[in-house]
């Protein structure tokens, strides 16, 4: 089952605009990852936030943690075509420390 | 440093026959892990080795097999193939255990048809 869930499924904005992409977890996390696939190849690894975490900054990427709510959101500001992917969360799976991923976001980005 | 590579990229196959795939981890990464990704079922963990040894196992049945050799390269085996392991299979290579704080870094897949 999947452990992360992202939410909206599709999200398709022009370019320079703001792209927020939110994931949903069901059991205590030690941590928390996003991932980009583009085009059906291999996952990139964007960033990391631990559960002790709240926020967390890479660049144009802006990933929030909110272990009470058992949520995590990925802002990408000043959206490029080249951001054009689908993103994913990956949580530890708590206890399992099996990687456990979401359905994932797929983006747009219009030129 | 070479990333990840899977052989082969692409694969069709026949229901009833059995495949392998290979993955070559980064140099040095001793454990690697292996995902299913289907648009029904998104991507889900299949097994982890590491040192040789199976650390994790997914809810997949016994026709999903795997082994890690001494120099970290990992092999899946699908026996009795249906058509519903039709797949993108990902394998993905960390210096440790995954699940942890370890960043996977992932082949480019092998695509699998099932027929």
């Amino acid at each position: 089952s999947q452990q992360g869930e992202e939410d909206p499924q599709a999200l398709s904005i022009q370019e320079g605009e703001n792209a927020t992409m939110n994931c949903s977890y069901k059991t205590s996390i030690n941590n928390l990852q996003w991932y980009r696939q583009n085009s059906g190849r291999g996952l990139v690894h964007l960033i990391l936030i631990r559960s002790n975490e709240r926020e967390k900054h890479s660049g144009r990427l802006r990933v929030t943690l909110d272990t009470s709510k058992k949520s995590s959101s990925l802002l990408i500001t000043a959206s490029r075509a080249a951001d054009t992917a689908s993103y994913f969360c990956a949580t530890d799976g708590g206890g399992s420390y099996i990687p456990t991923f979401g359905r994932g976001t797929s983006l747009i980005v219009h030129p | 440093k070479a990333g990840v590579t899977q052989t082969p990229r692409y694969l069709i196959k026949t229901r009833g026959q059995q495949v392998t795939l290979s993955c070559s981890p980064i140099s040095g990464h001793r454990s690697v892990s292996w995902y299913q990704q289907t648009p029904g079922q998104g991507l889900q963990f299949l097994f982890e080795y590491f040192s040789e040894t199976q650390r994790n196992k997914g809810n997949f049945p016994g026709r999903f097999s795997g082994r890690q050799f001494s120099n970290s390269r990992s092999e899946m085996n699908v026996s009795t193939l249906e058509l519903g392991d039709s797949a993108l299979y990902l394998c993905a290579s960390s210096l440790g255990l995954a699940g942890g704080d370890e960043t996977q870094y992932f082949g480019p897949g092998t695509r699998l048809l099932v027929l």
